[in-house]
């Protein structure tokens, strides 16, 4: 089956630790992106990748890092300096078109608590 | 940078009534429009979507119109059924971010049988 996955699907992390967040597409898709989703608010973006070894900052990058040394997988890592990073965290991903009409496919999100 | 308005933020209809829901963009670069639907706990899936050289799209029950010029697109769903009770996200696609997609705050759709 084709598809993007996400995992954990829960996740529970102590303050001042870092925890990474796998999201793996098998749908040979050049680009890939990292939300964040609160409750009751739309999805933020926090990081973008449109080829293998680039990526670039969204609207919330600070408190994250990422990584993109394969096509098919963009690990997002939550650190220490992330403030509130209690969130659902959804990655995407799509065939980079220029003309922007790319169609985003989803994966089931992964909910991060911080205790 | 682009930014979505996203109303109402909550709808309830009686099934086999129509749900409208409408989205404002900022950037007039925005070329694409998609519309995504998301159930509890899951990841968002796209319904239905409509490029800025097209002013409607229909398929089956659900509609989205598209006016350039205003810089507002709809969501039309008739006939709902129970079933269509999700909570739904417009966006908008930009270069500026790599064509990543700004979101509205979503609307949650309560059909009531």
């Amino acid at each position: 089956d084709g598809g993007i996955t996400q995992s954990p699907k829960y996740l529970f992390r102590k303050e001042g630790q870092n925890v990474t967040l796998s999201c793996e597409q098998n749908l040979n898709h050049d680009a890939m992106y990292w939300y964040r989703q609160d409750p009751g608010q739309g999805l933020r973006l926090i990081y973008y990748s449109q080829i293998v070894n680039d990526f670039q900052k969204g609207d919330i990058a600070e408190g994250y890092s990422v990584s993109r040394e394969k096509k098919e997988s963009f690990p997002l890592t939550v650190t220490s300096a992330q403030k509130n990073p209690t969130a659902f965290y959804l990655c995407a991903s799509s065939i980079f078109v220029v003309a922007g009409d790319n169609e985003q496919f989803f994966g089931p999100g992964t909910r991060l608590t911080v205790l | 940078g682009e930014n979505v308005e996203q109303h109402p933020s909550t709808l309830s209809v009686q099934e086999g009534d129509s749900a409208v829901i409408k989205c404002t963009y900022s950037d007039s670069a925005s070329n694409y429009f998609p519309w995504y639907k998301q159930e509890l706990g899951k990841g968002p899936q796209l319904i239905i979507d409509i490029r800025s050289n097209v002013g409607e799209k229909k398929d089956q029950r659900i509609a989205v119109t598209l006016n350039k010029t205003a810089k507002h697109f709809s969501l039309h769903i008739t006939e709902t059924q129970p079933e269509d009770s999700a909570v739904y996200f417009c966006a908008a696609s930009t270069s500026n971010s790599g064509y990543a997609l700004n979101f509205g705050k979503g609307t949650s759709l309560l059909v009531t049988p």
